[in-house]
């Protein structure tokens, strides 16, 4: 069964980074493609990127280049994501999600999703 | 970017109701696109996706068609446990991006 399960929850100052985990089981993670994506309370999904399991390439979102970095541990089979110089625009729930080995970007699976709050 | 604009924004519909779901991108996605229900506090969950095939596990109510610009979800008999947010997403260029969802809610 694959699974992807998320940091917990993380509250913030302004200005910090935090690193946010996904760490994935069933399935050979080298194989595949980690989508990053954020939702603000009542609002829609955004892309912030993806990775490849295999070599840790990287495709960015345009909006998020230089405050998200995405990293793999394929020792660990977990995806990583730093978010850095953070803001109230920043507060937000962060899901990784998995699409298929033919098409990366229908998220077949989800985490649990990880709530960052930025406030002083 | 290609935009994504999905109507209604809200939606109320009686048990067994058939309601229908539109999302219009701002230029051809040769059918790239799926389909997303998220229930409240959850994560999304894929329902459909290359415009109409049904994801493993999903109720067969719930249906995709379109083509170009246009693509509608479509359920065929409300159900409670259908009361969600239903989000559609392009796959046909990066940025992927999202349609702003439809809150479906029982009347």
């Amino acid at each position: 069964e694959v699974q992807l399960q998320q940091s917990g929850a993380e509250l913030v100052k302004p200005g910090a980074s935090v690193k946010l985990s996904c760490k994935t089981s069933g399935y050979t993670f080298s194989n595949y493609y980690m989508s990053w994506l954020k939702q603000m309370p009542g609002q829609n999904i955004e892309w912030i990127g993806n990775i490849y399991g295999g070599n840790g390439g990287t495709g960015y979102n345009q909006k998020f280049k230089g405050k998200a970095t995405l990293t793999v541990d394929k020792s660990s089979s977990t995806a990583y994501m730093d978010l850095s110089s953070l803001t109230s625009e920043d507060s937000a729930v962060y899901f990784c999600a998995r699409g298929y080995r033919y098409n990366p970007n229908w998220f077949a699976y989800w985490g649990q999703g990880t709530l960052v709050t930025v406030s002083s | 970017d290609i935009q994504m604009t999905q109507s209604p924004a809200s939606l109320s519909a009686s048990l067994g109701e058939t309601v229908s779901i539109e999302c219009l991108a701002s230029e051809g996605i040769s059918n790239d696109l799926a389909w997303y229900q998220q229930k409240s506090g959850k994560s999304p969950q894929l329902l459909i996706y290359a415009a109409s095939r049904l994801q493993d596990g999903v109720p067969s109510r719930f249906s995709g068609s379109g083509s170009g610009t246009r693509y509608s979800l479509k359920i065929s008999g409300m159900q409670p446990e259908d009361e969600a947010d239903y989000f559609c997403q392009q796959s046909y260029k990066y940025p992927l991006t999202f349609g702003s969802g439809t809150k479906l809610e029982i009347k």
